[in-house]
């Protein structure tokens, strides 16, 4: 089944302890990207990668970092976790091309920052 | 990047048409317009793309006039199901590729 798989879908950390939450995609796609949801404010880009060993800031990237070292996966790593950044994360993945817009999303990951 | 503009919630009954129009009057040569439907604490889910005129899908469809400064994509006999929040997506497939900017989407409530 293509997808894209998030862990851990659930987590509470507290404040400046590192994590990483992993995104991976069985779909071959060029693109990965990170966004983040909170209430009333739709979904905001974090960062994006057009490819392995390309990726660009979106809207929000501060205090968030990422790697593509590998097609498949795309990690969201929060060197120092804060409160503001208690969220809900969703990595996309897509193909290049005409359906380079149809994202498909992961399920979520839901972070409390304590 | 295309600047999109949606209504925040629209309420509708079982069975009847529902319409929802998303303004992007910046919107580029190149740029594409997508929409996409979430339910709650579940990721975004494609529901149908188009450049011009009229699109159909099993779904939805998508209707664009000529100028492409508006879209509506209608949900035709909507059940409870359709309750979710559905985003309009304008962006390029070639042009500063990559960089999306999702609006805060329209809350849809589907009643009895």
């Amino acid at each position: 089944e293509a997808q894209v798989t998030q862990n851990p879908r659930y987590l509470i950390t507290v404040t400046g302890k590192k994590l990483t939450v992993t995104c991976s995609q069985n779909m071959n796609h060029e693109y990965m990207s990170w966004y983040r949801q909170d209430p009333g404010l739709g979904l905001r880009q974090i960062y994006y990668s057009m490819n392995v060993e390309v990726t660009d800031k979106g809207d929000v990237p501060e205090g968030y970092k990422v790697s593509r070292k590998e097609k498949r996966n795309f990690p969201l790593i929060l060197e120092s976790p804060s409160p503001n950044q208690t969220s809900l994360y969703f990595c996309a993945s897509s193909a290049r091309g005409s359906g380079a817009n149809v994202l498909t999303f992961g399920a979520g990951s839901r972070l409390t920052v304590l | 990047l295309a600047k999109t503009t949606q209504p925040i919630s629209m309420d509708s009954y079982e069975g009847q048409e529902v319409n929802i129009t998303c303004s992007h009057n910046n919107i580029a040569t190149n740029d594409y317009i997508t929409w996409y439907q979430q339910f709650p604490s579940q990721g975004p889910r494609f529901i149908i793309q188009g450049y011009k005129t009229k699109v159909t899908n099993e779904v939805a469809s998508l209707f664009i006039p000529a100028d492409r400064k508006s879209s509506t994509l209608s949900l035709p006999r909507v059940s409870l199901s359709d309750t979710a929040v559905y985003y309009c997506l304008v962006a390029s497939t070639t042009d500063s590729w990559g960089k999306f900017q999702f609006g805060a989407g329209t809350q849809v409530v589907v009643t009895p």
